[in-house]
């Protein structure tokens, strides 16, 4: 399974747009990217998934460019409850293996007043 | 409605003690999974299930024994408890062992002394 990078730590203020990026150079042709945010003291929740080009839904977009070796998570005009930390997983996916999950150490976004 | 539910929420217990934790999914999924989360908060897969049957089974110490009495429920046994066992455990579970998306519990959150 592809091994992923992202900051460690992302801060922004309510009503901006947060762009989270996540490496990961050795994705297979067959992995898709995944995005989960865990609130503290919660279990992760999905956000959305995609394989190249962008995906939107009612929470978030996805942009993948045309190498996939990095996807972007992007969450419009966040708010103070967007707070949490934020997993980019790669994996073969929606075929994979058992459905084992790979996760990283996430992104901790800090939204501030 | 609780989708994914875990008893309990908070476990505290002394070394060398046996204890239990259970999950139970309400979603009519097929697969169901533990993972541990660590101080660093690492989530790391534990066990997945599909059908009853064991599909993944990390490097656990086999202190840990998951059982699955029927697709809707899936426990955790561990004995001889140590103080490195002091994490919070998730359950989760997906509609297959296929795909990324995964549906977790609240955690419960094992204190060892």
């Amino acid at each position: 399974l592809a091994k992923t990078t992202q900051p460690i730590s992302m801060d922004s203020y309510e009503g901006q747009e947060v762009n989270i990026t996540c490496s990961h150079n050795n994705i297979a042709t067959n992995d898709y990217i995944t995005w989960y945010q865990q609130f503290p003291s919660q279990g992760p929740r999905f956000i959305i998934q995609g394989y190249k080009t962008k995906v939107t839904n009612e929470v978030a977009s996805l942009f993948i460019p045309a190498d996939r070796k990095s996807s972007t998570l992007s969450l419009p005009r966040v708010s103070l409850s967007d707070t949490a930390v934020y997993y980019c997983l790669v994996g073969d996916g929606p075929y994979n293996q058992g459905g084992k999950l790979i996760f990283g150490q996430g992104t901790e976004l800090s939204v501030k007043p | 409605d609780t989708a994914v539910s875990q008893t309990p929420k908070y476990l505290v217990t002394q070394m060398g003690n046996d204890k239990s934790i259970k999950c139970e999914q309400n979603l009519g999924h097929d697969t169901m999974y533990w993972y541990k989360q660590d101080s660093k908060k690492f989530l790391k897969i534990m066990f997945s299930y599909n059908n009853k049957e064991l599909i993944i089974n990390e490097t656990v110490p086999n202190r840990f024994s998951p059982k699955s009495p029927d697709k809707a429920h899936l426990n955790l046994h561990i004995n001889s408890l140590e103080l490195g066992d002091s994490a919070v455990y998730f359950c989760a579970s997906s509609p297959s062992s296929a795909g990324h998306e995964q549906y977790f519990g609240p955690g419960t959150r094992l204190t060892v002394t």
